[in-house]
């Protein structure tokens, strides 16, 4: 199993929609939690970090499920400009230091 | 958004040359990483450093290796670069252990 897992996809929804992404981790050891886009041929940008109690940034809303090993990420209202490919991170503890892993992403395709 | 430079933006050159990528920050940052993402694989972690001098290996270290003299420089040296390592090659910084990490820009690396 891999250490961090996503569904590639692509999620492809009008504009509007809501769509949720999951992303599974293997190590209950982890501790910290993040949602990044990455558009393009461009560098990832932080879009959220994930919190145990759940937390909310607008049209985005990201939640942690512990017993499950998963964290999800909510997207209401969708926009054109939505579309993107959505990166979990996962960072747990190795040897005193904190290794953060990627997950491959998600593709969301919004349309007119 | 965050004041990191990647040197150079992009680079093409031939197998058994050696290739060194600069990666520049104006944050004060800790910690500082080394990623390339290639289809299929998703971001993967070559080298991260928690300090000047500290540095230690991530997923993906064989072939390359890693200097941090400054806090602000950490580089990445191909000494003898292969077609297998063309790829994008990604440098981040972040705070602290645990928090979230900015992204540079990039290089595109084409070893022919």
């Amino acid at each position: 199993r891999k250490e961090v897992e996503q569904d590639p996809g692509p999620f492809n929804v009008p504009e509007g929609a809501t769509v949720a992404f999951n992303c599974t981790y293997s190590n209950s050891a982890s501790q910290s939690f993040f949602w990044y886009r990455q558009d393009c041929r461009k560098e990832p940008k932080l879009l959220m970090s994930v919190y145990s109690s759940g937390n909310e940034d607008g049209r985005f809303t990201a939640q942690l499920n512990r017993a499950s090993q998963y964290i999800s990420l909510l997207i209401r209202d969708s926009k054109l400009s939505d579309s993107a490919t959505y990166l979990c991170v996962v960072t747990r503890i190795s040897g005193g230091s904190y290794i953060p892993t990627f997950g491959r992403g998600t593709s969301l395709i919004v349309h007119p | 958004d965050a004041g990191i430079t990647q040197s150079p933006r992009h680079k093409v050159t031939e197998t058994g040359t050696p290739v060194t990528l600069r990666c520049h920050q104006t944050e004060n940052h800790r910690y500082m990483y080394w990623y390339r993402q290639d289809p299929g694989h998703g971001l993967r972690l070559i080298h991260y450093s928690y300090g000047v001098k500290d540095t230690d290996k991530g997923e993906v270290s064989d072939g390359y290796s890693v200097s941090r003299s400054k806090t602000e420089d950490f580089l990445l040296t191909l000494e003898s670069a292969t077609s297998s390592q063309t790829s994008v090659y990604f440098c981040a910084i972040s705070e602290g252990q645990g928090q979230p990490q900015h992204f540079g820009d990039g290089t595109r690396l084409s070893i022919l």
